[in-house]
Parts: structure tokens; sequence; C-alpha cells
């Protein structure tokens, strides 16, 4: 069964407003969880590290102001697109590593649409 | 950087094996990974190697390495229908626990 999940799993907004994305490991801790961008036909692309107790880390060109991300537990971490544009509508996937990091599980991914 | 490569269409007939293929450039991975993504779905874990390894088989999946050449390979041996997906290699990045992923091979099985 699913170790990591997302909520929600769609969502569609307008321009201008923020959008709140969850990500939790379901029955072990994640002191790490990773949030990953995928355009339709492409790879992922790692966005930020989501550190438990302490800031995210951000990977080039990511804008740190646009993309909040709160580790709030151990089991949690969020994704906050702040003044959403149609350009971040993406499909948004969460992981976290289990067992001394040499297992990644995925969550089932967040699709978002911005009109 | 480090870099993942491979190829990004396969397609095979219900009942043969599949090869799919990937190069990585990291010569310090420790894990290599597999992963398959049905339409509209997030990634499954199939199966990871550890890079003292050669060959790992688990039922119909067995992946490859050779480390010399950076190669990495999965072979789904009596590939199904339901096997018709965008298959992902990915390679740890520097300990970590950041996975570099590779752009994806869809395969396509044809009854």
């Amino acid at each position: 069964g699913a170790v990591v999940s997302q909520h929600p799993s769609w969502v569609i907004c307008k321009s201008g407003t923020s959008v709140k994305i969850e990500c939790r490991s379901l029955d072990f801790q994640a002191t790490t969880m990773f949030w990953y961008r995928q355009f339709p036909k492409q790879s992922l692309m790692l966005m930020a590290t989501s550190n438990e107790g302490s800031k995210a880390t951000y990977e080039q060109g990511v804008e740190k102001d646009k993309f909040l991300i709160n580790h709030a537990s151990l089991t949690l971490s969020t994704l906050t697109v702040t003044s959403a544009h149609p350009e971040d509508s993406s499909f948004y996937i969460c992981s976290a590593p289990r067992d001394l990091g040499e297992t990644q599980y995925f969550g089932p991914g967040t699709r978002l649409l911005v009109l | 950087g480090e870099d993942v490569e491979q190829s990004l269409f396969l397609s095979v007939r219900e009942g043969d094996s599949s090869v799919i293929n990937c190069t990585y450039t990291d010569s310090s991975s420790t894990y290599l990974y597999w992963y398959k993504q049905e339409p509209g779905a997030g990634l499954q874990l199939l199966t990871y190697i550890f890079s003292n390894m050669d060959m790992k088989q688990d039922q119909r999946l067995t992946v490859l390495l050779n480390k010399k050449d950076k190669h990495l390979s999965l072979r789904i041996a009596d590939t199904q229908t339901g096997d018709s997906a965008i298959y992902f290699c990915a390679d740890i990045y520097n300990q970590g626990g950041k996975l570099i992923f590779g752009q994806g091979t869809e395969l396509s099985v044809k009854p």
C-alpha cells in the first residue's frame, strides 16, 4: 500500500491565489522530504529539499518566496505555491526516503491547474 | 553536474522481453533505481541496485549494472500490456537522498 500520501490530488485555482499541497509519510518518520515538479511528457525536476526543524534547501532557479516549504513534523511537509500563475500549472510530486535512505517512496502527485 | 540519460521510446510485443537502458555520469553512485509511472500517477519504486552488485533479479525484473561503463539496464521478462508506462532510472546524488532522474522511457506493449 501507499507509504507516502499527498493532498489534494487535483486543484484548480484562479491566478493570484495561493495553493497548499501536503505530503505525508504514513508509517514512517521522515526528517527529509523532497519536492519535484513534472511537466507533461518530461522528467521530474527536483525543486527543493524539505528539512524537519530547519529551512528548506532550494535548487538553483527555484524561487523560495514563491514556493514556500514547511516541514511541520516528522511526517508532514507542505508546499505552498504563492500567488499562482498559469505557468505554475504542473504536476507536483513529493518523496520521502526510508530505511536509511536507500529506498525512496513517492506520493501520488498533485496536479495543479491555474486559470 | 550529474546526468542520467535514457532512450525515450521502446515498443515490444506482448510476451517478448523488454530491455530499457540508462547511462549515468556519477562515479560515486551508491544506489541506482528504476521507477514506473503510469499516466496521471505518481512514481512506483520497481527495484534498486547497490553499486557493488552486478545483477539483481526480482520475479520478472532483472537489473544489470556495469559500473565501469556506468550503464544500467532493466529487463522485463514476458512483457504484458499492463507494463505499458514510463520507466525512469534514477541516481542518488551525493548521498543526500536527492534523486537525479533520466528523461524516462515510454514502453508501449502491443498485443
